[in-house]
C-alpha cells in the first residue's frame, strides 16, 4: 500500500520567508509525528499527534515552529521567519496507535528544506 | 536517561553475517529495544524489535542478552543494499512516544 508521502522533495527560500511543508501519513495510522534531520544534530523529534489529544510539542525548537493535523489525517509544519540554522531534512512518520513498545514507525522520504 | 551505545562504524564483506552490538546498560523493566537503520538519502526503516526474548522476522533477527544491558542486530547475509546507518533505540516510558536517535552505526559492505 501507499506509504507516508511528503510535499515538497525540496525546498530552498529566503532567510526571514515563512515555509509550509506538508505530509500525508498511512491511510488508518492515528499518530504522526514529524522529526528533523540536520548535518551534526543528527536525527530530532519535534512534535507528535494523536487522534483527538493535545499534540506534543515538547521538541520544537522555537516558537516559529508550529504544526497542525486537520481532520486526524494530513498534517502541516510550518516554519515563521526561517533562519539558516533551519535549514534541515524534515521527515515525517505515522504509525498504527500509541504504545512505546509496539507500534513500529513508518518514515516518509523527507523534505530537504535550504535557507538561503 | 535511556541512552544506548554503539560502535560508531563497521564493515563486512557481501554474503557474510554481520552482528551489530548495543550497549543499554541503564534499561529499565518496560523500555523496549528498537533497531531503525536509514539507507542514503531515505527516511529511517524500521527493522525490529523486542523486549525480552530473541526475535527473528524477514530482515534481521534481535538477541537479547539475559539481562537485557546488551543486543546484539544480526544480518544474517549481508547485501549491498544493507548499507546503511542502524541505530538501537530504548522505547522508554520517559519518552513517551518519540523515538530518540543517537549517532548509530554506519555499516560498510564490501562486494
Amino acid at each position: 500500500g501507499a506509504g507516508v508521502s511528503q510535499s515538497p522533495s525540496n525546498k530552498v527560500t529566503e532567510k526571514g520567508k515563512d515555509v509550509e511543508l506538508r505530509c500525508d501519513p498511512i491511510s488508518g495510522h492515528t499518530a504522526l509525528y514529524w522529526y528533523r534531520q540536520s548535518l551534526g544534530q543528527g536525527l530530532e523529534f519535534l512534535i507528535y499527534f494523536q487522534g483527538n489529544s493535545a499534540p506534543d510539542k515538547s521538541g520544537l525548537p522555537s516558537d516559529r515552529f508550529s504544526a497542525e493535523r486537520t481532520g486526524g489525517s494530513v498534517s502541516t509544519l510550518t516554519i515563521q521567519r526561517t533562519q539558516q540554522e533551519d535549514s534541515a531534512v524534515y521527515l515525517c512518520a505515522s504509525s498504527k496507535g500509541q504504545g512505546q513498545g509496539t507500534y513500529e514507525q513508518y518514515f516518509g522520504p523527507g523534505t530537504r528544506l535550504t535557507v538561503t | 536517561d535511556a541512552k544506548t551505545t554503539q560502535p560508531n562504524s563497521m564493515e563486512s564483506n557481501e554474503e557474510e553475517p554481520v552482528h551489530l552490538p548495543c550497549n543499554h546498560s541503564t534499561i529499565s523493566g518496560t523500555d523496549y529495544i528498537h533497531w531503525y537503520r536509514q539507507l542514503p538519502s531515505q527516511g529511517p526503516e524500521y527493522v525490529i524489535h523486542g523486549l525480552t526474548s530473541n526475535v527473528n522476522n524477514r530482515m534481521a533477527s534481535l538477541a537479547i542478552a539475559e539481562d537485557r544491558k546488551s543486543s546484539t542486530l544480526i544480518l544474517h547475509r549481508a547485501t549491498l543494499r544493507d548499507a546503511a546507518v542502524y541505530y538501537c533505540i530504548l522505547r522508554a516510558m520517559e519518552y513517551g512516544n518519540k523515538l530518540v536517535f543517537g549517532a548509530g552505526t554506519i555499516l560498510r559492505v564490501k562486494s
